[in-house]
């Protein structure tokens, strides 16, 4: 059973412009959610992360969001570049946050 | 800071072969995690240890799959004897407590089953 998911496998963006990526969860107990990019033949690289008790949170270029109401979070990238171009997990884990649920992945394409 | 060392980086072995994984975390991360990640998939956690104690093992196919810990650093990640399904890249990653932060990961090794 998918606790996560990522239902858009791919986006194509043009470089400056926003890139939003979307992950829906299905589980109320989560409470603390991270994004992580992934280049190829690397180890995913932990980008940023929200707890439940925010609903924003932003670092530079990226910006989370979160909706507990409609569980649901996304990733906000203003401007896109080119070196942004990667694939994109989206993470929950609940109380305590041993385990980390992963989402399937959307592979983001900054076209310059 | 060095970050998560995971060796070898590929494998290709024949089914029912047994193979080997190590993973060195970052130092003084006392959190270790296992995860398999087939392709198209998110990676999916099969181990975590909190020191050298096993916290959650619950999805690790214990049947096949072992992996230890010893003294609390190194870990190593055995399949024996490898199924064709077992193809994937398993992905090492520390975090410096269990709980809300976020896990650093290695760079994963893919493995092969002919």
């Amino acid at each position: 059973d998918q606790q996560v998911k990522q239902n858009s496998p791919s986006l194509s963006v043009q470089e400056g412009r926003i890139s939003i990526l979307n992950c829906d969860y299905t589980n109320s107990m989560f409470d603390y959610f991270l994004w992580y990019k992934k280049y190829p033949a690397e180890g995913p690289t932990f980008l940023i992360s929200i707890s439940s008790i925010k609903d924003k949170n932003e670092d530079g270029r990226f910006t989370v969001f979160l909706n507990k109401s409609a569980k649901h979070l996304s990733l906000h990238i203003v401007p896109s570049q080119p070196g942004d171009s990667a694939v994109y997990f989206c993470a929950a884990s609940g109380i305590g946050g041993n385990q980390f649920y992963f989402g399937t992945g959307t592979s983001l394409t900054v076209i310059p | 800071e060095a970050g998560v060392a995971q060796s070898p980086r590929y494998k290709i072995i024949e089914k029912r072969q047994s193979v080997a994984f190590w993973c060195n975390p970052i130092s003084g991360h006392a959190t270790l995690y296992w995860y398999q990640q087939i392709l198209g998939q998110g990676p999916k956690l099969l181990i975590q240890f909190q020191n050298n104690g096993v916290v959650d093992d619950s999805q690790l196919p214990k049947d096949r799959f072992s992996a230890e810990r010893l003294k609390g650093v190194d870990s190593t990640l055995k399949i024996q004897p490898a199924k064709l399904e077992d193809s994937a890249v398993y992905l090492c990653a520390s975090s410096l407590d269990p709980g809300n932060q976020p896990q650093h990961f290695g760079d994963g090794t893919r493995l092969s089953i002919l």
